[in-house]
């Protein structure tokens, strides 16, 4: 079954430090992984995706990601991070048969002052 | 500027009032799809569409129904709410189901409460 696992529900970092929000996945096929945001009362933000290529992708507000295939995982991080990075985090992969998002659970990520 | 537009944002209603949640696009997309987000269990699809009069079920279908009528607008329709679809529902276009590696856009949210 083609599935996303997040296994943190929250990760609480201090302004300044580095942080990684985990992701792990299980698709049939080569896998189109993406990052999305989510801020309070807003919708999800495109973060960045991994098609091919580079392991290491970097996309929008400092964020990048390292695709691992070997240990199938996809992590999100951050050299630094801001409070205003305090969002809850989805990782997703694109299904193989129907295109379909197939979402984590979720990580709420915590940064404080 | 390109965006997935759904009303309303809140929608507060009672047992077995028919609603329809609206959702449209303004990219051309041909693939769009509804979410529901309830805590703990992430974002889960309730129907998709392929493209115009194509669509289908995705994982928690039951109590939904769906349209494509015309390829900008994807409205959600549910024909007797329960207080269990009390949820939060984005909709969400991409370029195609072919086009895997194409991100999704999402709209805002509605969030839904049955009571």
């Amino acid at each position: 079954a083609q599935s996303v696992a997040q296994p943190e529900d929250q990760v609480n970092v201090a302004e300044g430090n580095p942080l990684t929000v985990k992701c792990t996945y299980s698709v049939s096929g080569n896998p189109y992984l993406f990052w999305y945001v989510q801020y309070p009362n807003r919708g999800l933000q495109f973060l960045l995706k991994y098609i091919t290529g580079d392991n290491l992708v970097k996309g929008s507000y400092g964020f990048e990601a390292e695709f691992n295939k070997s240990q199938t995982s996809f992590h999100l991080k951050k050299p630094s991070a801001l409070v205003s990075d305090s969002a809850l985090y989805f990782c997703a992969v694109r299904a193989s048969n129907t295109g379909k998002l197939i979402f984590g659970q979720g990580t709420t990520l915590q940064v404080k002052p | 500027e390109a965006q997935v537009t759904q009303n309303p944002r809140y929608l507060i209603t009672v047992t077995g009032k028919k609603l329809t949640v609206t959702c449209s696009q303004n990219m051309n997309h041909e693939y769009m799809s509804w979410y529901r987000q309830d805590p703990g269990l992430g974002l889960r699809q309730i129907y998709y569409s392929m493209n115009v009069e194509v669509t289908d079920k995705g994982d928690v279908p039951e109590g939904y129904k769906v349209s494509r009528k015309e390829k900008r607008n994807f409205p959600l329709i549910l024909e007797s709410p329960s207080p269990n679809q009390t949820s939060l529902y984005f909709c969400a276009s991409s370029l195609s189901s072919v086009n895997r590696h194409t991100e999704a856009f999402f709209g805002q949210g509605t969030r839904l409460t049955v009571v």
